[in-house]
Parts: structure tokens; C-alpha cells; sequence
């Protein structure tokens, strides 16, 4: 089954529009975490934000903020303002039992492409 | 500080050959974690390691291979290269448990092409 659902393949955005990136997650453990990242053409994986399952506010980093609705196995990531330079992929992940694993499972991605 | 480094940035090998890459944590990250990420299979998780013991294994075949050394540096190896491992290699440090556990960064990634 698959842990990580990430059903935009690609979204296209006017730049300054906010945007929600959708992201669906299955797991049986109670201790987990989720996070958020981009990579630019490049392929560097850039960390954006982090959201833990015990926590009980959404997660926020400037512009990205977490929607993380629990019992829907729910963490959508929102950028609010999108600039041009937020064109890239952006992936969900998962990590199980947050100690003593350090495996994460990805989601396959969306592409998103801020236009002018 | 310095983020996560791997080298070399790109690799080109001929089928049968094997390869060694090299990753460098984040000071003060203890464990080191390995990713191929290919467009069909997306992003897979190879290994982990910490304190020099593999802790995590990935579905792969034993040509991929990996250690870690006591400074936490990474190396992985894949021996007798096939055309199907042309993929990004991408690394990923992060700290013991416990204060700042969100972290988890990521190096540039080594592509390796395999002709």
C-alpha cells in the first residue's frame, strides 16, 4: 500500500497566488513525522518544514505552512505569495516511529510552475 | 555551518564497474542516511547508518553496499554497475533524537550515469 499520495502530478500557479500542495499519508504507528521538500533542477533536496504527529499546532516556516489534519491522514503544505523561484518539485515524506529510524518515504512529487 | 556534502557531484561508469560515493554530514549529525532517486522508481531509501552501524536497509539488491566511518562520513558502493542504477544519489544527516529531531538535510547528490 502505498504510505505517501501525492495525486497533483503538476500544477501551474500565477506568481503571488497562494498555493496548497496536497499530500495524503498511511500509517498505522501513533509517533511519526512528516515533512516537506523542494528540489529545484538543480536536485538538491531543500528541507522547508517539519510537522510531528504529537504536535498540536500546524508547523509554519515563512511563507510555508503545514495544514495538518489528523484523522484525514492529512498534510498539505501551503505557500502563500508564490514567487517566481518557488517553480520546482516539491515532495511529502514520512517518517515512522520517530526514534530510531531515520527512513524516509516519499511521496512520487508535484511539479509546480509559477507563472508571471 | 557547512551543510551536507557528497562528492563527486557527477560520475559517468561503464556496465560491470563499481563505484564509491562519499557523503559528509552535518557537524554534529551522527547518522547518514542513502536515497537513489530514478524518474520511474522515484526516491527510495537505500541504507542508514549511525555510529557505524547500518541500522535501516532498503529494499536493494547486495551490490549496493555502504559504511560508515567514526567522524560519521558515508561512502556507498555498488559493485558490477548495471544500466538501470543511472539515478541521483542523494544523502541525508540528521541528529540523535531528541532536541531539533525535525532535522533531516539533505547533500546536492551525486548522478551517476552508467553507460
Amino acid at each position: 500500500a502505498q504510505k505517501i499520495t501525492q495525486t497533483q502530478p503538476g500544477m501551474f500557479v500565477q506568481e503571488k497566488e497562494a498555493v496548497t500542495l496536497d499530500c495524503t499519508y498511511d500509517t498505522s504507528d501513533p509517533s511519526y513525522g512528516l515533512f516537506w521538500y523542494k528540489q529545484p533542477s538543480s536536485g538538491e533536496m531543500i528541507f522547508l518544514i517539519y510537522q510531528g504527529s504529537y504536535d498540536q499546532q500546524n508547523a509554519t516556516e515563512g511563507r510555508y505552512s503545514l495544514n495538518f489534519q489528523k484523522a484525514r491522514k492529512s498534510a498539505n503544505l501551503v505557500i502563500s505569495a508564490s514567487q517566481l523561484g518557488d517553480s520546482a518539485m516539491y515532495f511529502c515524506a514520512m517518517r515512522e516511529a520517530n526514534f530510531g529510524n531515520e527512513k524516509l518515504t516519499f511521496g512520487t512529487g508535484t511539479r509546480l510552475t509559477i507563472i508571471p | 555551518k557547512a551543510g551536507v556534502t557528497q562528492t563527486p557531484r557527477y560520475l559517468i561508469k561503464t556496465r560491470g564497474q563499481q563505484v564509491t560515493l562519499s557523503c559528509s554530514p552535518i557537524s554534529g549529525h551522527r547518522s547518514v542516511s542513502w536515497y537513489q532517486q530514478t524518474p520511474g522508481q522515484g526516491l527510495q531509501f537505500l541504507f542508514e547508518y549511525f555510529s557505524e552501524t547500518q541500522r535501516n536497509k532498503g529494499n536493494f539488491p547486495g551490490r549496493f553496499s555502504g559504511r560508515q566511518f567514526s567522524n560519521s562520513r558515508s561512502e556507498m558502493n555498488v559493485s558490477t554497475l548495471e544500466l538501470g542504477d543511472s539515478a541521483l544519489y542523494l544523502c541525508a544527516s540528521s541528529r540523535l533524537p531528541g532536541q531539533n529531531y525535525n532535522e533531516q538535510f539533505f547533500g546536492p547528490g551525486t548522478r551517476l550515469t552508467v553507460l
